[in-house]
């Protein structure tokens, strides 16, 4: 069983449009993420969530819009899309405190156009 | 956040140890460090981590120095599965790991 599973994991879709990405972990942890992975391959957190509650939110636009309906998903919404948008996103979760297992899901890939 | 340098790129014959190292000098005294490697492109996948002591897990070591400025990832028998971008963060409260732009490694027969 896939402990941090992502949907869709290819999406092509034109600027302008309005996406989402869904995020389901089944290991019981109460922290989940969103990072960004562009085509220099740097992966850079985006959004963390602690028992449904936003904690971290790097700078990130506000077209980018997080959703947790509980510990399990953490859900990303991207309003406008621009080309720029472009580039992997993972999701992933760890057991809150600092020093812990942080698990990634196998990325979902969005090409805007 | 601590910033974290890698040599780009590493090659280790099949079979043999594979030592990558890492700077992390700005690390701070609560930020662990982290390794993970990336497969094609695959979600990242945990390797091991640690604060100050060396840790050993069933896929490889972690030697950390005494001031924390440097660590060293060891796997002890690589393989060709093990070719992939390595990479080294520090990991602060509530999992944001700040990833440089990693080591590629290369294992070859």
């Amino acid at each position: 069983d896939t402990a941090v599973s992502q949907t869709p994991k290819y999406l092509v879709t034109q600027m302008g449009n309005d996406k989402s990405i869904k995020c389901e972990q089944n290991l019981g942890h109460d922290t989940m993420y969103w990072y960004k992975q562009d085509s220099k391959k740097f992966l850079k957190i985006m959004f963390s969530y602690n028992n449904k509650e936003l904690i971290i939110n790097e700078t990130v636009p506000n077209r980018f819009s997080p959703k947790s309906p509980d510990k399990a998903h953490l859900n990303l919404h991207i309003n406008s899309l621009e080309l720029g948008d472009s580039a992997v996103y993972f999701c992933a979760s760890s057991q809150g405190q600092l020093g812990n297992t942080i698990y990634f899901g196998e990325g979902s890939w969005l090409t805007v156009v | 956040d601590a910033k974290t340098t890698q040599p780009p790129s590493m090659d280790c014959a099949e079979g043999r140890a594979a030592n990558l190292p890492c700077n992390h000098s700005t690390i701070s005294g609560n930020e662990y460090v982290y390794w993970y490697r990336q497969i094609h492109s695959q979600g990242p996948q945990y390797i091991i981590h640690g604060l100050k002591n060396n840790e050993t897990n069933e896929m490889a070591s972690l030697i950390i120095t005494e001031d924390r400025k440097s660590s060293t990832l060891i796997l002890p028998h690589a393989t060709l599965r093990d070719t992939a971008v390595y990479y080294c963060t520090g990991g602060t409260s509530y999992g944001k790991l700040t990833f440089g732009q990693g080591t590629i490694l290369t294992v070859h027969p």
